[in-house]
Order: structure tokens, then sequence, then C-alpha cells
């Protein structure tokens, strides 16, 4: 199968900005999504990438690079109820909309 | 507008038994896929219905099958259960099979104990 990369653990400091990187093989790639997961909880839908460049959304804006195989989610103003797992989840162009391949996924803790 | 509903929130289960998860989509919503995530891993995908079939399969023995009902609700089965079945069971519910630009929307999950 494709590896999807991210890192596992990160922590920064409430106000701060955090950048989490995610890495894929660039064949077959269709689109790649960012959720947030607190504990015990569902994955929440952060953002969406296809073509190359930056989306903002407020606090959040996610990057990608197709050529790089690269996509990375930054996260500004860093608040204590951003701490929770982020997963980065890729789209193959042989899947449907709903079959995603996720990462491990990356736990940010925001500390005071 | 309700989301993606799942039933049971919770279940223990014995080594050997069979097990039935339900999952109601988001309201418009034909599409559901189930996943499983282990505890700190990235949710797995198991398989996905859309118009009451199977469309697409995971890397998951036999002993996981499901089913979706004409109102778009589904299923997920597990026989033969093993202490590695344990894990948070989650469905996604989403809008056509290909063609639409739209997130798969996640349900709270089911977590499974097999002992």
């Amino acid at each position: 199968g494709q590896n999807i990369d991210q890192p596992t653990e990160m922590t920064a400091t409430e106000g701060a900005i955090v950048q989490i990187n995610c890495t894929y093989q660039t064949s077959g790639f269709n689109g790649l999504f960012w959720y947030q997961q607190h504990a015990g909880e569902a994955p929440t839908f952060l953002s969406y990438n296809v073509l190359d460049g930056l989306e903002e959304k407020g606090r959040f804006s996610s990057f990608l690079s197709r050529s790089k195989g690269y996509s990375y989610l930054l996260l500004k103003e860093l608040q204590m109820k951003d701490s929770a797992s982020y997963l980065c989840a890729v789209r193959w162009t042989t899947d449907s909309w709903g079959k995603l391949q996720f990462g491990a996924g990356t736990q940010v803790v925001v500390t005071p | 507008d309700a989301g993606v509903t799942q039933s049971p929130t919770h279940l223990i289960k014995t080594r050997g038994q069979q097990v039935t998860l339900r999952c109601s989509p988001k309201s418009g919503h034909d599409t559901v896929s189930w996943y499983q995530q282990a505890l700190g891993q990235g949710p797995q995908f198991i398989f996905q219905y859309y118009e009451e079939e199977e469309r697409q399969r995971g890397n998951f023995p036999d002993r996981f099958s499901g089913h979706q009902f004409p109102n778009y609700s589904s299923e997920l089965n597990v026989n033969a259960l093993l202490l590695g079945d344990s894990a948070l069971y989650l469905c996604a519910s989403s809008w056509g099979l290909k063609g639409q630009n739209t997130e798969a929307f996640f349900g709270q999950g089911t977590r499974l104990t097999v002992v």
C-alpha cells in the first residue's frame, strides 16, 4: 500500500503556531483531507486540497504540493481546545468519495 | 439536521461471538463507509456501500460483512470475534459514489471491546 507519513506528536504553547506535515506517494493522488479528532470523538473535517497552493480558513490553513507529495496543516493562535489528533487522509484516483487512506495521526498538545 | 448516528456507543463481546453495529447517514447522504480505528492509529477503511451494494473493500477478512438498507442506513457485522478486533468502529457518510466534491462526515463511533 501507499504510505502516508506524519509526525506522531507535537507540542506547542497557547498562542503559538504549529505546522503539521504530511507526505504521501504522488502516484494516483486525487485529493487530500485534514481531519481533527478529539479523544473519544468523531473525526471532524478541517480542509480539502486537490490543487497546489494554500487554503485558508480562519486560524487553520492547509497547503498542498502535488509534485512533492507534500501537505501541511498550519494552526495559528493556538488555543487549549486545539489539543487533539490531526489526521491526514488521501483519496486515490481509483477510489470513490468516502474511501480515504489515513495517516496514523499527529497528536498536538497545547500547553499554557 | 441530524449528523451521522451510530449505535451502540460501547459494546463488550467475548471471543468467537458475533456483533452487529448500526449507522444512519447524514440527511441527504446515500453512501456509507465503515472504518476501524485501533488505539493511537488512523482509521482503516473496511468497505463502502452505495445503492445497497458493497462497492469497495479494504484489506479485511470475510468475517467482516455489511448491509445497506433502502433508507441508506447500514450495518457492519463481524463474525468469530478476535481480541484484535477491539477498536473504535467509525461510520462515514457522503453523497454520491463518484464525481461529487464532498467530504465524508463521521459518526461518533462504536467502541468494541473483545474479551
